[in-house]
């Protein structure tokens, strides 16, 4: 069984701009999160989907918004780039309900 | 204001012997906590979890000890070994939606 695929693994971008991430979940898994990685912060919630709706969402500002596909594959978008949104984006993957989430290996994103 | 503690960013520990692990957390509506491991470069690995109606868990070398009135929960590993040597999340969640992870212990297992 494939695991959960984050594209790219690594990103340089230039403030301002925007960058959009793309995480395939487990076959089956319905729920997939999106996660902010940073030295001494932990992993930060951003938001979940399930079945194409926003189930969950954390304290991030409107710049950063997702989606997810009828496949169940999700897309999250930072818009007007900051030099602090440097970090490691995770994607997990889960059936929906209570029960360990499977991350993929993230995609390191620099905001240079 | 964090709701999931981990105040130990580190902790060193000789192979063979115990590691302990804490986890503090403040919203008392959390009923599911789980521990990951991470390794440089991987993404976060399922390690072990535990529900509110249970005070332990165990699982090979892998023990979570949850005490729901001192909101503490911990992770022992016995007996440690080198590749044990990784960061450890403490998340919690309630109804297993929304978890919240806490900032991590790097632990380093000593040959």
């Amino acid at each position: 069984k494939a695991g959960v695929t984050q594209t790219p693994r690594y990103l340089i971008k230039t403030r301002g701009q925007q960058v959009t991430l793309s995480c395939s979940p487990i076959s089956g898994h319905r729920s997939v999160s999106w996660y902010q990685q940073t030295p001494g912060q932990g992993l930060q919630f951003l938001f979940e989907y399930f079945s194409e709706t926003q189930r969950n969402k954390g304290n991030f500002p409107g710049r950063f918004s997702g989606r997810q596909f009828s496949n169940s594959r999700s897309e999250m978008n930072v818009s007007t780039l900051e030099l602090g949104d440097s970090a490691l984006y995770l994607c997990a993957s889960s059936l929906g309900s209570a029960g360990e989430a499977f991350f993929g290996q993230g995609t390191r994103l620099t905001v240079v | 204001d964090q709701q999931v503690k981990q105040n130990s960013p580190s902790l060193s520990v000789q192979e063979g012997r115990i590691s302990i692990l804490n986890c503090d957390y403040t919203n008392s509506m959390f009923d599911y906590f789980l521990w990951y491991k991470k390794y440089p470069a991987e993404g976060p690995t399922f390690l072990i979890s535990i529900s509110s109606i249970k005070d332990k868990n165990e699982d090979g070398r892998f023990t979570v000890f949850l005490n729901k009135s001192a909101k503490h929960l911990s992770l022992h590993i016995v007996p440690s070994q080198p590749g044990d040597s990784a960061v450890y999340f403490c998340a919690a969640s309630s109804y297993g939606q929304n978890f919240v992870f806490g900032p991590g212990t790097r632990l380093s297992v000593l040959p």
